[in-house]
């Protein structure tokens, strides 16, 4: 059982906006300004999209924006396209430990 | 552009140590203040952090690993390792080395290896 929580899935038609949540407790997500998500495409590493909660690295297209509600943090992925199909997870910093989420699979419909 | 390749062998039998080793490329594993970490994912499962290295030589574990894991940096090789004793058919994973961004308080793997299936089996 994954520390924080995801839904498995989630679906969108392209030009969509999809959420995705991820609820910890305040002894993490809650906690701490440092909620990360990353792309994962079959067969890959995953990819940084989005570090302490709504920072962007380089290269990463501002339709993936990070927001955070006490011990909820979110994913948004605004004009979805077709290579957004892929597993996505979030992590969070929580006292000298890292924790992932479960993952959520997007499907663009 | 950094580089991270994982290294070391596919097969590990059960109650022995397996050992990895990540080898940096395209920059000094001790320039800068950057941190480096272990990541792994079992078979169709999610992502499992393992513990990660800092720049200043403290290392963060897992706290369900901790009593198996060691992490250490070989600086001339530009290299750092992994090694997880008495391992079972549960370690069976890819394992991922990875580069923090920034502190390591921020949990943020920026840059990832291609990651190395190990397998647990007599």
């Amino acid at each position: 059982q994954s520390a924080l929580t995801q839904p498995p899935s989630a679906s969108g038609s392209p030009g969509q906006s999809v959420t995705i949540s991820c609820t910890g407790t305040s002894s993490d997500v809650g906690g701490y300004n440092y909620v990360s998500w990353y792309q994962q495409h079959p067969g890959k590493a995953p990819k940084l999209l989005i570090y302490e909660v709504i920072k962007r690295p380089p290269g990463v297209p501002d339709r993936f924006s990070g927001s955070k509600s006490g011990n909820t943090a979110s994913l948004t992925v605004s004009g979805l396209q077709a290579e957004d199909e892929a597993d996505y997870y979030c992590s969070s910093y929580a006292a000298n430990k890292g924790v992932f989420g479960g993952g959520t699979k997007l499907t663009v419909l | 552009q950094l580089q991270l390749q994982e290294s070391g062998p596919g097969l590990v039998k059960p109650s022995e140590t397996l050992s990895l080793t990540c080898t940096v490329s395209g920059g000094s594993i001790s320039s800068g203040s950057y941190n480096w970490g272990w990541i792994r994912q079992p078979p169709g499962k999610g992502l499992e952090w393992i513990g990660s290295l800092t720049y200043s030589g403290s290392t963060y574990y897992n706290p369900s690993l901790q009593s198996r894991v060691t992490i250490a940096v070989d600086t001339p090789k530009n290299q750092f390792s992994l090694k997880l004793s008495s391992v079972t058919a549960a370690d069976t994973a890819v394992y991922y080395c990875a580069r923090h961004r920034g502190a390591f308080i921020a949990l943020a793997f920026e840059f990832w290896g291609q990651g190395t299936l190990v397998t647990v089996s007599s």
